[in-house]
């Protein structure tokens, strides 16, 4: 299992560009995650999906926009990126672990500057 | 809204020596989840350790156990015989079990081991 992947790992963009991130998992999680994390704040949560077709804001969500066309994939979109939106930015999948026990799978995450 | 507090940015141990993070949590539900990731330089969030609130027995794996209080609601980290890889970013984290699909993360504590 490649567990949890994003694409890209790195993207520098000007302010007012637009990108997607992509997250996949293939282990079959419902619940998907994308987090921003930044100096000093840990991480905090964009937005979430519960699973195929669903998305929710979290706690961070403006700006930003999600879709979760496909259960394994969880996009993260900026339509127009603020030097605000310069972070870490993780995906992660909810689910469960080989012991049985449920834990938050992340990816490696993706660095963004927006110049 | 649920809150997760880590009132130590920095903390540093001698290799060998043992050493205890703090977290604090808000919440008024009765049942969720309590984790410990770290972060290395890698920037790679791995778990350390987890904790039920239904389980009064404290989570323990290898030299890392946690010291749970739930009527206080603090949930400690302690790592006995630190090593150079201890090395890292630790955060504190909080998911409810029920109601909710959100997880909330501390601002973190960055752990220097002294050789």
């Amino acid at each position: 299992n490649a567990g949890v992947t994003q694409t890209p790992k790195f993207r520098v963009l000007k302010t007012g560009q637009s990108m997607t991130l992509l997250c996949a998992q293939d282990m079959n999680h419902e619940y998907m995650y994308w987090y921003r994390q930044d100096p000093g704040m840990g991480l905090r949560l964009i937005h979430y999906s519960v699973g195929e077709g669903t998305t929710a804001k979290g706690e961070v969500p403006d700006g930003y926009n999600v879709s979760r066309l496909k259960k394994q994939n969880f996009l993260l979109g900026l339509e127009s990126a603020a030097p605000s939106q310069t972070s870490v930015y993780f995906c992660a999948s909810w689910g469960m672990a080989g012991d049985l026990s449920y834990e938050q799978f992340f990816g490696p995450g993706t660095r963004l500057t927006v110049l | 809204a649920q809150t997760v507090t880590q009132s130590q940015p920095e903390m540093s141990v001698q290799e060998a020596e043992t050493v205890t993070l703090s977290c604090t949590y808000d919440t008024s539900e009765s049942d969720y989840y309590l984790f410990w990731y770290k972060q290395p330089p890698s920037r790679q969030m791995i778990l350390v350790i987890r904790q039920e609130a239904y389980k009064q027995q404290n989570a323990t794996e290898n030299r890392f156990s946690v010291n749970f209080q739930k009527a206080a609601k603090s949930f400690s980290l302690k790592i006995s015989d630190s090593q150079l890889g201890d090395a890292a970013m630790y955060f504190c984290a909080y998911r409810n079990s029920n109601t909710g699909n959100q997880f909330y993360f501390g601002t973190g504590t960055s752990l220097t081991v002294i050789p």
